[in-house]
């Protein structure tokens, strides 16, 4: 039973426009949600975090949303660059336990 | 060196030899973390180590699958009697400590397993 869901496994955007990367997750627990970016053969690099108390968490060109009731977070990009190409992962952990992780949106920024 | 470093970066090994992965995590770091990201899929959890704690081990898929973590740094994966679905790209992690948890890991660049 996958406890954190990426549905959309690719997105295609438009350089310049707005990438919105979605992740939902089943347990109520989860109190810190990450995203990490990954390039090929490399590993994932953490991107930015919010923690379960907030609702929005945003640094430069990247925010991340939360809804805690609808146990639904989101990663906006804006604007889009050719350079943030990669797979795309959400993760969530409770407390000290590890993350877990959904299966990753690779996205492409098209120029 | 500043971030956490996994030996080697490639293996290839035949099936039912024993294989050793190793990682230095970030100096400083008290936790530790082992994943595996098989082809097209996300990354799966295998076992975590949290300071003088006993390590959680919930994720190793079987019983030929250990790991050590010597003087709370380095970490060996050892995974006995390979099969071809143990290839995969393996990934170590740590992370500072933090008592609420809300401190983000910081990955290796893995290692690359094939067994054939």
């Amino acid at each position: 039973d996958q406890q954190v869901k990426q549905n959309s496994p690719s997105l295609s955007v438009q350089e310049g426009r707005i990438s919105i990367l979605n992740c939902d997750y089943t347990n109520s627990m989860f109190d810190y949600f990450l995203w990490y970016k990954k390039y090929p053969a490399e590993g994932p690099t953490f991107l930015i975090s919010i923690s379960s108390i907030k609702d929005k968490n945003e640094d430069g060109r990247f925010t991340v949303f939360l809804n805690k009731s609808a146990k639904h977070l989101s990663l906006h990009i804006v604007p889009s660059q050719p350079g943030d190409s990669a797979v795309y992962f959400c993760a969530a952990r409770s407390g000290n336990t590890p993350l877990v992780f959904g299966k990753g949106t690779r996205l492409s920024v098209i120029a | 060196g500043a971030g956490v470093s996994q030996s080697p970066s490639n293996k290839v090994t035949e099936k039912g030899k024993d294989v050793e992965l190793r990682c230095d995590p970030i100096s400083g770091h008290t936790a530790l973390y082992w994943y595996r990201q098989s082809l097209g899929q996300g990354l799966e959890f295998l076992i975590y180590f949290q300071g003088n704690s006993a390590p959680d081990k919930s994720g190793l898929p079987s019983d030929r699958f250990s790991a050590e973590r010597t003087g709370g740094s380095v970490s060996t994966l050892t995974i006995q009697r390979t099969q071809q679905e143990d290839s995969a790209v393996y990934l170590c992690a740590s992370s500072p400590p933090g008592g609420s948890g809300n401190t983000e890991a910081f990955f290796g660049q893995g290692t690359r397993l094939t067994v054939v």
